[in-house]
Parts: C-alpha cells; structure tokens; sequence
C-alpha cells in the first residue's frame, strides 16, 4: 500500500474551518484515500473516504487533486470535539490499513 | 450504522493469565475481521486479518500460537492472548467491514494491564 505524508500537528480555531492536507504520490489507481481520526484512548472513528471524486458527507469534506497525488480533508465548523489525531489512508478497498503517525489537530477555543 | 462493540474495555489480570477479547459487528455483516495493537503515544499495527470460517492471517512478528483467533461468524471475532506477560499490556482494538472498498468500523479498544 502506498504511503501518506501529513504534517504532524496543526492548529485550529473553533468555529473555522479545519483544512488537513495528506501526500500521497505514490497512490496506485485501485487504491482509494481513506481518512479516520482518533480522539485519546478510544479506536479510531472512519471520517471518508474517496477514490477520485470529491466527498461529502455530514462530517467532513474531502477534496482529492486531479492526479490524486494529494487530498485535502475539511471540517467545516470545527468544534473542541474535533481535537484528535488525523489519519490519511491509502489502501485497496478496506484491507490491511497501515496507520502512519497521522497529524495531531488541536482546536483552540 | 456500523457499529462495532468490543468487549471488555478494560482488563488487568495477573502474569500467566489467558484472555480473550470479543469483537462484534452489531448492524451488518463482517466478511472481514482486523486486529490492531497500540503501545503507548504510537500508531495502531495491524495484528492479524480474520476472515470468518477460515485461519487467520498473522503480520510477520505476531506469534499465532500467542495470540489466538477465531472468526465463527460473520458478527463475531474473539481475540486470545494466551499466558499474558507484562510486555503484552497494550491496547488492543478490532474491526469489521463488510468487505471490498468498505471502510473499516473500529470498536472502542480493550486496554489490557498484565501484572
């Protein structure tokens, strides 16, 4: 599976929008990108995902480039509720996720 | 939707001890079951992929006979750690999918504390 490069920490206030970006040059054309967050000391919680188009849904937006060498995740609004850490995913379907170090998103009120 | 109950959540029990982690999808059917282990401030590692009905395929560094797992259902995977020692205290989480090109849906974690 190809692998993702995210900064390891960002900064947020509450209420604006939080935009995470993800690297992954190496994405092969059956692998989709696959985002999941981990709030401290529980599993991770499946935020979206995308092979090629842009997806919405009533957590988040995600925005893949055109060459889908990078996508960006959005969270609209966002709230202290969303300080976690943020995975980006490359895989093939739902197998085998290999779980970088992710990037530590701490909204400040 | 997709919900994935893992229980206990929180097990400490004394070296030597066996214990066995239960995973379960609760609204859909999981033709394919993770394991995942975290040591504290890293990232999760895949354990193993079980897929119901059949053996469990292990990541190179995971001794089978050490951590046993059994798919008997398409709702149920139990992970056992078999004579627990201290260094095998970690957090231990499962998921499910219900297959190809489907996310994963990770239950809650089970922190396990071998004294």
């Amino acid at each position: 599976d190809a692998k993702t490069t995210q900064p390891p920490s960002m900064d947020c206030a509450e209420g604006r929008a939080a935009n995470l970006p993800c690297n992954h040059s190496t994405i092969s054309g059956n692998e989709y990108v696959y985002w999941y967050r981990q709030i401290h000391s529980q599993g991770p919680q499946y935020i979206i995902h995308g092979l090629k188009n842009n997806e919405t849904n009533e957590m988040a937006s995600l925005i893949i480039t055109e060459d889908r060498k990078s996508s960006t995740l959005i969270l609209p609004h966002a709230t202290l509720r969303d300080t976690a850490v943020y995975y980006c995913i490359v895989s093939r379907g739902a197998q085998k996720l290999v779980f970088g170090q992710g990037t530590r998103l701490t909204i400040n009120p | 939707g997709a919900v994935v109950s893992q229980h206990p959540s929180r097990v400490i029990c004394k070296s030597g001890t066996s214990v066995k982690i239960e995973c379960r999808s609760l609204d859909f059917q999981a033709t394919t079951m993770f394991w995942y282990r975290q040591f504290p401030k890293q990232s999760l590692m895949l354990m193993a992929t079980s897929n119901e009905g059949s053996k469990a395929t292990y990541e190179q560094g995971v001794e089978k006979d050490k951590f046993l797992i059994n798919h008997a259902s398409l709702t149920l995977s139990t992970l056992t750690v078999t004579s627990a020692h201290p260094e095998d205290s970690s957090f231990y989480i499962c998921s499910a999918t219900r297959g190809d090109n489907q996310p994963q849906h990770f239950g809650d974690g089970t922190r396990l504390s071998i004294l």
